[in-house]
């Protein structure tokens, strides 16, 4: 079973912050934080993980909690096609194996 | 290398039928990873390979399914006897193990439709 929760469905305005929160409170000292997304038909993509610290890359930033219990993905300025599921998963040590969940389904609107 | 390839992107198959999907990963990964995914639901992991050997079958994975890695490079998953529920689309993907963290790369998945 899936180790996060998330919102099903969130809207953010185009060129505004989206903002994509996640509890994932039974994760263990030695898991990740992943987010990958999927537009639609295609398969997931790749976007940002980490550990404790918070992360930021070219696609988003990352923000976990200092308990690690939750965690907020950031895509500072939202575009058409960010519009996608986005899926918080937490990554089972040592096997890479990925259990994802529902998601959440961003819809970025003009 | 384009990325993880996936073959064919489309399958109808008649149920009771057999079908096999190929992966290809991205040349230097050596985990190999096969997802299902059905509508409205994230993917759900099947199976995966570290080179040729499958570490992890899922409990999804029925004595119908099996999946292959021969000389730890591209991969064939086989589902015999097709029943309709088995429609859905099979995803790939590789990664690289490090000692850490790495991420892994999804093909754009295989959809089978079981008639």
């Amino acid at each position: 079973d899936a180790k996060t929760t998330q919102p099903p469905s969130m809207d953010c305005a185009e060129g505004r912050a989206a903002n994509l929160p996640c509890n994932h409170s039974t994760i263990s000292g030695n898991e990740y934080v992943y987010w990958y997304r999927q537009i639609h038909s295609q398969g997931p993509q790749y976007i940002i993980h980490g550990l404790k610290n918070n992360e930021t890359n070219e696609m988003a930033s990352l923000i976990i909690t200092e308990d690690r219990k939750s965690s907020t993905l950031i895509l500072p300025h939202a575009t058409l096609r960010d519009t996608a599921v986005y899926y918080c998963i937490v990554r089972v040590y040592n096997t890479d194996k990925l259990i994802f969940g529902t998601g959440t389904r961003l819809q970025v609107f003009p | 290398d384009t990325g993880v390839s996936q073959n064919p992107r489309h399958k109808i198959t008649k149920r009771g039928q057999n079908v096999t999907f190929r992966c290809d990963p991205i040349s230097e990964h050596n985990r190999l990873y096969w997802y299902r995914q059905t509508l409205g639901q994230g993917p759900e992991f099947l199976t995966y390979f570290q080179n040729e050997a499958q570490l992890e079958k899922s409990r999804l994975l029925s004595d119908r399914f099996s999946a292959e890695r021969p000389k730890g490079s591209f991969s064939t998953l086989e589902i015999q006897r097709t029943e309709q529920g088995d429609s859905a689309m099979y995803l790939c993907a590789s990664s690289l193990m490090m000692a850490t963290n790495t991420e892994a790369f999804f093909g754009q998945g295989t959809r089978l439709t079981v008639v």
